[in-house]
């Protein structure tokens, strides 16, 4: 099926550090979702972003729209342990209206 | 507000058989749709109904279907089950609209249900 090009897959970093990861995509989008993902369980909802540009943080956590609907990013400020998760965007296709959502990027932080 | 709910959250069942599984959306939300996830494949993405209709459907076979009550409760079947069919199966409910003139496009997991097939 489709999917978005999420970066990068896989990352370690240390306590305390900033993690930076993107999704990009061949299509136009009028939502970027991103979430978060522990094992066992279903995606948590960390932010949503609705307009090109838009810039939205929630504690820790900052994401961009970009200004050319095609990707997002979303940045992890001073990383603490329970951070560890797998962290999925999702875009919503302007098109067909489906959600896609992106590989994930598996996060781990060494205390 | 109560979130999206599934049940069962673990099954297991053996080849052939059929199965049925059940989500509970956030209360007043409309729009329903289901997730796939396995380790190879990711999130992939099954069918979406909004009151009461299949609005969207993904590229699986028609062994899995779907519908959705008028209370917006969705279930979901999957017939003559395969082994490739074990996989973590995620509900999401969407409020859908907009609410002071900005749109509340979200999607709300389910904790999944785990189905094992063997």
């Amino acid at each position: 099926g489709q999917q978005l090009n999420q970066s990068p897959q896989s990352m370690f970093i240390q306590e305390g550090e900033d993690v930076s990861m993107n999704c990009t995509s061949s299509s136009i989008f009028n939502t970027w979702l991103w979430y978060k993902q522990d094992p066992g369980e279903g995606p948590v909802l960390l932010i949503a972003l609705y307009k090109a540009g838009e810039l939205t943080s929630n504690g820790r956590l900052t994401a961009q729209f970009g200004i050319t609907r095609k990707d997002s990013f979303l940045n992890i400020s001073a990383s603490i342990p329970s951070d560890v998760g797998i962290y999925f965007c999702a875009g919503r296709d302007s098109g067909t209206y489906k959600y896609i959502f992106g590989t994930g990027t598996r996060l781990k932080v060494l205390a | 507000k109560a979130g999206v709910t599934q049940t069962p959250r673990y099954l297991i069942k053996t080849r052939g058989q059929q199965v049925t599984l059940s989500c509970s959306p956030i209360s007043g939300h409309r729009s329903v749709s289901w997730y796939q996830q396995t380790p190879g494949q990711g999130l992939q993405f099954l069918f979406e109904y909004f009151s009461e209709t299949q609005r969207n459907k993904g590229n699986f076979p028609g062994r899995f279907s779907g519908r959705q009550f008028s209370n917006s409760r969705s279930e979901m079947n999957v017939s003559t089950l395969e082994l490739g069919d074990s996989a973590l199966y995620l509900c999401a409910s969407s409020p859908e609209g907009t609410s002071g003139g900005r749109a509340t496009d979200t999607q709300y997991f389910g904790p999944g249900t785990r189905l094992t097939v063997l």
